[in-house]
């Protein structure tokens, strides 16, 4: 069973429009959310934490977090093809060892 | 401020085989965890070393071990290497450890497996 589920893409979206990456987890216990970005042949970068239910903001990206619905999502306002990616969903829950998901591949076309 | 160092970052070994990674994390940083990364498997956690002792390990083999000395440096060691460990082997440095997930990856070690 998978526990961190996300829609492999890829997810194409026009330059300047909102990219919604959609992430769902099993373990309720889950206490840190994170998204990571991974460049093709790069390693994964941090780019968003969230533990609370509700919206973080910084700059262009926003994560949303819903426990109760055991999701979380992350947007990407005003799109740019640097941001074409695979974006990694993560959590840690009580046994304190990240899980992460299989990443949704984002495509920003000009 | 120097980020994770990984080396080597490309290596071909044969079945049978061992090989030795290593890591050496961000300054400062007590937390070194590993990770093998595969298409079909996605990013899987192997272990993680927080001042010198192993604090959490993944779900792989015993022939998946690794260690950590004093300075942080972290170092991982595959044994009998069989066809399906070719993968991105990747660590990544924190300050407090896996369980705040903000980890920083280094670039990784390919290994194939021929």
């Amino acid at each position: 069973q998978k526990e961190v589920e996300q829609n492999s893409g890829p997810l194409s979206v026009p330059e300047g429009a909102i990219a919604s990456l959609n992430c769902t987890y099993s373990d309720r216990g889950s206490q840190s959310f994170f998204w990571y970005r991974q460049y093709s042949g790069k390693s994964p970068e941090l780019i968003m934490s969230i533990y609370s239910n509700g919206d973080k903001e910084d700059g262009r990206f926003t994560a949303q977090l819903n426990k109760a619905s055991q999701y979380v999502s992350l947007l990407i306002r005003d799109s740019q093809p640097s941001d074409s990616a695979t974006y990694l969903c993560a959590l840690v829950g009580g046994s304190y060892i990240p899980t992460f998901g299989r990443g949704t591949s984002l495509i920003v076309h000009p | 401020k120097a980020g994770v160092t990984q080396t080597p970052r490309y290596l071909i070994k044969t079945r049978g085989q061992q090989v030795t990674l290593s890591c050496s994390p961000i300054s400062g940083h007590r937390s070194v965890s590993w990770y093998q990364q595969t298409p079909g498997q996605g990013l899987q956690f192997l272990f993680e070393y927080f001042s010198e002792t192993q604090r959490n390990k993944g779900n792989f083999p015993g022939r998946f071990s690794g260690r950590q000395f004093s300075n942080s440096r972290s170092e991982m060691n595959v044994s009998t290497l069989e066809l399906g460990d070719s993968a991105l082997y990747l660590c990544a440095s924190s300050f407090t450890g896996t369980n705040t997930g903000e980890l920083f990856f280094g670039e990784g070690s390919r290994l194939t497996v021929l």
